[in-house]
């Protein structure tokens, strides 16, 4: 199985800063016939389901704020959030589905300072 | 406006059973791929099973399988989870999740509590 690691476990960044979240996997999400790489962004609030924020690794769901940025290829992959906003606050989620099982990462929490 | 409505979960004693369905509004069911997540209250995400649109192929994470089934019916627009065997470690709220492979959509959870 895939393992995801996501870092840092928390931050705390204040209002309008930019926070950074990392992931990485095990091995590549880069599957070479269509040069995608098979990894998703989930936000979750307290008492809610996630919701989806990116795709393919840099596609925003609709609706999602451009201030929500994902990048990164192969095993490295980033979430940028670039002016932090007060509902920003929540648990942050990477996913491959590369191949199942499907697997999350453990989660990296956002907190406003 | 897609919904997924989750229902079916409640307590039940080690070894019982339950059966969890999902119900699907505003989408065409039929097209789409559906998941079930669980996640252990406080704790992280975890893929439990996934279903072809036509409900021919299924896959399960290997600590539900051969426990737990799932399937779907297409003209009542629900999936559904059938869980045997249940053990303590399945406590966990229970998420419906559509489609494909990453999951858009997701229901409000149900949860699910295996206890003595």
């Amino acid at each position: 199985d895939i393992v995801m690691t996501q870092s840092p476990d928390s931050l705390a960044v204040s209002l309008g800063e930019r926070a950074t979240i990392n992931c990485k996997s095990s091995q590549s999400l880069l599957y070479s016939s269509n040069n995608l790489n098979y990894l998703a962004w989930y936000q979750q609030k307290p008492g809610q389901p996630p919701k989806l924020l990116i795709y393919w690794a840099s596609t925003r769901e609709s609706g999602v704020p451009d201030r929500f940025r994902g990048s990164g290829s192969g095993t490295e992959f980033t979430l940028t959030i670039s002016s932090l906003q007060a509902e920003d606050g929540a648990v942050y989620y990477c996913q491959h589905y590369y191949d199942t099982p499907f697997i999350f990462g453990p989660g990296t929490k956002v907190e406003i300072k | 406006e897609v919904q997924l409505v989750e229902s079916g979960g409640g307590l039940v004693q080690p070894g019982g059973s339950l059966r969890l369905s999902c119900a699907a509004s505003g989408l065409t069911f039929s097209s789409y791929w559906m998941n079930w997540v669980r996640q252990t209250p406080g704790k992280g995400l975890v893929w439990v099973s996934h279903i072809k649109p036509d409900g021919s192929s299924t896959t399960y994470a290997d600590s539900v399988k051969g426990r737990f089934t799932i399937s779907r019916d297409n003209v009542k627009n629900t999936m559904y989870l059938q869980m045997d065997n249940l053990r303590a470690d399945d406590t966990a709220v229970y998420y419906c999740a559509g489609t494909g492979s990453y999951f858009s959509y997701w229901g409000q959870g149900t949860l699910v509590t295996v206890s003595a």
